[in-house]
């Protein structure tokens, strides 16, 4: 099972360089997430989507864009990568079901380093 | 606001010990949803376990169990008898009102053999 797949898995950009990391979800599910995780500081929400066609902001939205491209994928963009957006991105989905909030399944993380 | 605290940032043992990992948050939202990952040294996000705040019964899965306490807003996690593979960054998470996850700053767990 695929699960949340994120691409790429690595990659190093300069300072001012644009870059669009993508996820794609074959749960069905109708919220995505995009995360930050930075030493010491846990997750941080920095998108979501509720479902298609929607977008919200999250903890630390500032230098970033997001797509819902469809149900299947939700992409995060860095218009102008600065040394400070240098951290592991994580791509989530959640799906909705009986017995309450079901739990977020992650992506295997995006290492992304901006010099 | 919600907040989600791991006081502990890492945290070494010997194999066979047991270990709690403690998770306090806040909430003020009188429904709610904890939940635990494990992010192994590979670097993947693993749900361990969700509980609901209307349901505070302990739960046990092997070496695993979880005392949840509503009147000390924790979320505690144990492994019992612990292995070299229960090595990683173990996350606490909050969902109350709304579509956000609030995550604690981790505890790094170091079993040695």
């Amino acid at each position: 099972n695929a699960g949340v797949t994120q691409t790429p898995k690595f990659q190093v950009l300069k300072t001012g360089q644009s870059m669009t990391l993508q996820c794609a979800q074959d749960m069905n599910h109708n919220s995505m997430y995009w995360y930050r995780q930075d030493p010491g500081m846990g997750l941080r929400l920095i998108y979501y989507s509720a479902s298609e066609g929607t977008t919200d902001k999250g903890e630390v939205p500032n230098g970033y864009n997001v797509s819902r491209l469809n149900k299947r994928e939700f992409s995060l963009r860095l218009e102008s990568a600065a040394p400070s957006q240098t951290s592991v991105y994580f791509c989530a989905s959640r799906g909705t079901g009986i017995g309450g909030n079901q739990p977020q399944h992650f992506g295997d993380g995006t290492r992304l380093s901006i010099l | 606001a919600q907040k989600v605290t791991q006081a502990q940032t890492e945290i070494s043992v010997v194999e066979k010990e047991d270990v709690t990992l403690d998770c306090v948050y806040e909430t003020r939202d009188t429904t709610y949803y904890l939940f635990w990952y494990k992010q192994p040294p590979s670097g993947e996000l693993v749900f361990l376990i969700r509980r609901n705040s209307f349901d505070e019964q302990n739960e046990i899965s092997g070496r695993y169990s979880w005392n949840f306490q509503k009147s000390t807003s924790s979320f505690n996690f144990t492994i019992t008898a612990s292995q070299v593979v229960d090595s990683a960054v173990y996350f606490c998470a909050l969902k109350a009102a709304g579509n956000m996850l609030t995550f604690g700053g981790g505890t790094r767990l170091m079993v040695k053999p």
